[in-house]
């Protein structure tokens, strides 16, 4: 596909039980960002995905949250034994690194996740 | 840390007049500066960029200039239409992409 592809659009969990988010960024793009929207929020930086370097886990807001990248490609962000405040948009984004330079991010559409 | 603070809203304003959007940061070295917009119903995209001090990013009739002295990265729009209702992000790179909250801005007819 041509742009950033998250699965799925929608998810509607119990609070307590686990949820995986997928996020297939654009082909060849080196860098893959998770971000948390939250209503009436900002974006809230979650992690971030640089080639093969160890990745910026600064962000995850605990150790419920977790994520991996699989030869570089594909995303999964992982939330275990979900809470009500974890109920957020979901958005992923890639770009291909310009050294020295800013970089261009290209948005999914997010997973609108519902945590009741 | 690096972070971005912006300007809070909501802002609302009637065609044809003048918005801006006000965008400070703090970071070590130089950093690039961007706004990215969210229109309704529609994914974050880049709206505009400045890599460097004294460099004006401009798109669809928005402007900003990388102010270092400031530390600022402003963003401005003469004339807005209701088309351009929507959330606007500032945003810092330098290790990694960090935002700002978040400004809605709604134009009336």
């Amino acid at each position: 596909g041509a742009g950033v592809s998250q699965s799925p659009s929608n998810k509607v969990t119990e609070k307590g039980k686990d949820v995986e988010l997928r996020c297939d960024p654009i082909s060849g793009h080196t860098a893959l960002y998770w971000y948390r929207q939250s209503l009436g929020q900002g974006l809230e930086f979650l992690i971030y995905f640089q080639g093969n370097s160890a990745p910026d886990k600064s962000g995850l807001p605990s150790d419920r949250f977790s994520a991996e990248r699989t030869g570089g490609s594909v995303s999964t962000l992982t939330i275990q034994r979900t809470q009500q405040e974890d109920s957020a948009v979901y958005l992923c984004a890639s770009s291909q690194r310009q050294t020295g330079y800013g970089e261009k991010l290209f948005f999914g559409s997010g997973t609108q996740l519902s945590v009741l | 840390g690096d972070s971005v603070t912006q300007m809070e809203g909501p802002v609302t304003l009637s065609e044809e007049a003048f918005l801006t959007i006000n965008c400070t940061y703090t970071a070590t070295g130089y950093p690039s500066l961007f706004w990215y917009v969210q229109y309704p119903g529609e994914g974050l995209q880049l709206l505009l960029k400045a890599t460097k001090a004294d460099d004006k990013g401009s798109n669809k009739g928005f402007e900003a200039t990388y102010r270092k002295e400031t530390t600022s990265f402003h963003l401005e729009k003469g004339s807005v239409q209701v088309s351009d209702s929507a959330v606007y992000f500032c945003a810092l790179y330098r290790d990694k992409l960090s935002f700002g909250a978040g400004t809605t801005v709604t134009v009336r007819a």
